[in-house]
């Protein structure tokens, strides 16, 4: 299967600060990725898709100013927590097309944020 | 109600022992079924999949799916201590839902030695 890599796999910021996390499908051209967020002891909700070259879509109740995707070529996303808040401490996992097809995905190994 | 429902156990074997994960969904527009196993602390690790209804294995595991009865299961053969992890199970509609997984709350899993 399709290979994701994700960076970093933990931070620990200040309030009021933004974090950036890389992701990037290994080998192969991901031109739609996808955002998760799992929070402890609970399942992974999709957060937004990342369109390579056009506007990320986000899910209801995703604040679209808070969590910036960038997706600037076909192997890599980025998502930006701005000005987090420790509301914001998650496990942010990212995901691509599995070469098995469109509706099964490849995981990274994930970013845990720790906001203080 | 949630759209997908699973047991999050804790569910713990012994080692050797045949293992059934499961899952229930109310959504009978889902088309595929994955299963996933996550470690502490790491993403979820893709395990199977299936389109539609039917029977796959894989080695030592089993993915069934019965949209009759809006219920899949995953068996694990012969369980090992290196199985013990968080299964997740996962469903999507179709193309024109692609990305959007509904998961399971996952069920941890404990083989002991």
């Amino acid at each position: 299967g399709a290979v994701v890599s994700q960076h970093p796999s933990r931070v620990i910021c200040k309030s009021g600060t933004s974090v950036k996390i890389e992701c990037r499908s290994l080998d192969f051209q991901a031109t739609t990725m996808f955002w998760y967020r799992q929070f402890p002891k609970q399942s992974l909700m999709l957060m937004a898709t990342s369109n390579e070259g056009s506007k990320a879509t986000y899910e209801q109740g995703v604040e679209k100013d808070k969590f910036l995707i960038n997706h600037a070529s076909l192997t890599l996303s980025t998502l930006t927590v701005t000005s987090a808040h420790p509301e914001d401490s998650s496990f942010y996992i990212c995901s691509a097309p599995d070469r098995a097809g469109a509706n099964v995905l490849t995981f990274g190994a994930g970013s845990r944020l720790t906001v203080l | 109600q949630k759209e997908v429902e699973q047991d999050p156990g804790p569910l713990s074997v012994p080692e050797g022992a045949i293992v059934s994960l499961n899952c229930t969904y109310s959504n009978s527009a889902f088309q595929y079924f994955m299963w996933y196993r996550q470690y502490s602390r790491k993403g979820p690790e893709l395990l199977m999949y299936t389109y539609s209804s039917g029977n796959k294995e894989d080695g030592r595991f089993t993915a069934q799916v019965d949209k009759s009865s809006k219920y899949i299961s995953l068996f694990i053969r012969d369980s090992q201590p290196s199985d013990s992890a968080t299964y997740l199970c996962a469903m999507s509609h179709g193309s024109s839902n692609t990305g959007k997984l509904i998961f399971g709350q996952g069920t941890t899993l404990q083989v002991k030695p």
